[in-house]
């Protein structure tokens, strides 16, 4: 079956611009999550949807991001007024249940550059 | 909160060597330890996991191990094939509390042909 898709692939953004980042899970996993993995580095939990709700949103960097997911399906991160520093590859990962023993399918990631 | 370390960084081994990385954590609560492999522009992928009751696991010729006295676990790949070359990352949680995955910085294991 299909699994985690993400859109766009990449992304090229100026400065101060806001950018919307969307992901679409595996058909029935209730559990959503976002990482951020910035070059050569590990996977920067930021926050996980159990259905439309995110009970912990403490790994969001600043206040410039933020999530939402609707229908218990697809997911979108937002962040406003880009930052260099924001440039990473995004990676959005679904689970069947919101368990970390269940696994986590991850998406091809975007590509973020701000330039 | 949970601080997952990985060594090493980077790997090189001839084809048909066996590769061991090893990781620590800091939080005794966490139980579940995955590890995933992650090829060039693509999300990385579970290849095998351990939960606490365990103390080593195996599939074909990926095993992992687990300390849980010294917060240790290490995934051991023996005859290593050109195909196994790509960056493994790590990871632990608990089942109580935030239960997101914290996932070590990745360590780049190249295969010499």
């Amino acid at each position: 079956g299909a699994g985690v898709s993400q859109s766009p692939s990449n992304k090229v953004t100026e400065k101060g611009k806001d950018v919307e980042l969307r992901c679409d899970p595996i058909s029935g996993h209730t559990a959503l999550y976002w990482y951020r993995q910035s070059l050569g580095q590990g996977l920067e939990f930021l926050i996980y949807f159990q259905g439309n709700s995110a009970p912990d949103k403490s790994g969001l960097p600043s206040d410039r991001f933020s999530a939402e997911r609707t229908g218990g399906s697809v997911s979108t991160l937002t962040i406003q007024r880009t930052q260099q520093e924001d440039s990473a590859v995004y990676l959005c990962a679904s689970s069947l249940e919101w368990t970390p023993s269940y696994e986590q399918y991850f998406g091809p990631g975007t590509r973020l550059t701000v330039t | 909160g949970e601080n997952v370390e990985q060594h090493p960084s980077t790997l090189s081994v001839q084809e048909g060597d066996s590769a061991v990385i090893k990781c620590t954590y800091s939080d005794s609560a966490s139980n579940y330890f995955p590890w995933y492999k992650q090829e060039l522009g693509k999300g990385p992928q579970l290849i095998i996991d351990i939960r606490s009751n365990v103390g080593e696991k195996k599939d074909q010729r990926i095993a992992v191990t687990l300390n849980k006295t010294a917060k240790h676990f290490s995934l051991h790949i023996t005859e290593t094939q050109p195909e196994d070359s790509a960056v493994y990352f790590c990871a632990a949680s608990p089942d109580t509390g935030r239960r997101a995955l914290t996932f070590g910085s990745g360590t780049r294991l190249q295969v010499q042909p």
